[in-house]
């Protein structure tokens, strides 16, 4: 059965940075790329960008590049969402999802939310 | 960029009833890459629907999809009390951004 289990709750400053990991089971960690999404209050989901866990590889969306930075370890089927310079607009529910299969996305993790707050 | 534009913003149905919802995208969509999903407050996006057509699994066969180029259409038969929620459509064209619409609000009536 497969899972994404993401790491909890975070409140952040201003300027401060934050790291959301997402746990993958249940299938070939290195199968699927990963993407990022995130959903602010009220609003619809964006696409943040996405990791291949078998290559590294990494694609970002412009409005997210210099400041996100995705990795992931192999060995313990997890990813990492790093997103810097935190600011008051990037109060959000961010979830990774698996995919795309045939376009979609048929995993999602639970979200993880993160509020910046002075 | 391809933008999905849906309709309606919100729809108030009874249980029993068809639902018809719309989604316009600003240039043509492969409808190997048109996907619709349910989300529930407090709950992560779940798949209905993909490749404009086909269900995910374990959706009942009230859901249905339909469509290409620019318009799709997804369709609940007759409304289950559980199926009131948001319902978004999302593309994934050749090149990112990769996009959900603004989603539809189907409330109870």
């Amino acid at each position: 059965q497969v899972h994404l289990v993401q790491s909890g709750a975070e409140v952040k400053k201003p300027g401060a940075s934050v790291n959301v990991s997402c746990k993958a089971s249940g299938y070939t960690f290195t199968a699927y790329y990963i993407h990022w999404w995130r959903q602010a209050p009220g609003q619809s989901l964006e696409w943040m960008g996405w990791i291949d866990p078998n290559t590294g590889g990494t694609r970002y969306a412009q409005n997210f590049q210099g400041r996100v930075t995705m990795t992931r370890d192999t060995s313990i089927s997890t990813v990492y969402m790093e997103l810097t310079r935190l600011r008051s607009d990037d109060t959000a529910v961010y979830y990774c999802a698996r995919g795309p299969n045939s376009g979609s996305f048929d995993y999602w993790g639970p979200g993880t939310l993160v509020t910046i707050s002075s | 960029e391809i933008v999905l534009t849906q309709s309606p913003g919100t729809l108030s149905l009874s249980p029993g009833e068809r639902a018809t919802l719309s989604c316009r995208a600003s240039q043509s969509v492969s409808s190997r890459y048109l996907a619709w999903y349910q989300q529930k407050r407090g709950q992560a996006p779940r798949l209905l629907i993909y490749s404009t057509s086909s269900r995910a699994t374990g959706i009942p066969d009230r859901f249905s999809g339909s469509g290409s180029g620019t318009d799709f259409t997804l369709t609940i038969s007759r409304l289950e009390p559980e199926d009131f929620a948001v319902y978004y459509c999302q593309q994934f064209g050749n090149s990112p951004p990769y996009s959900f619409g603004q989603g539809t609000n189907l409330e109870i009536k």
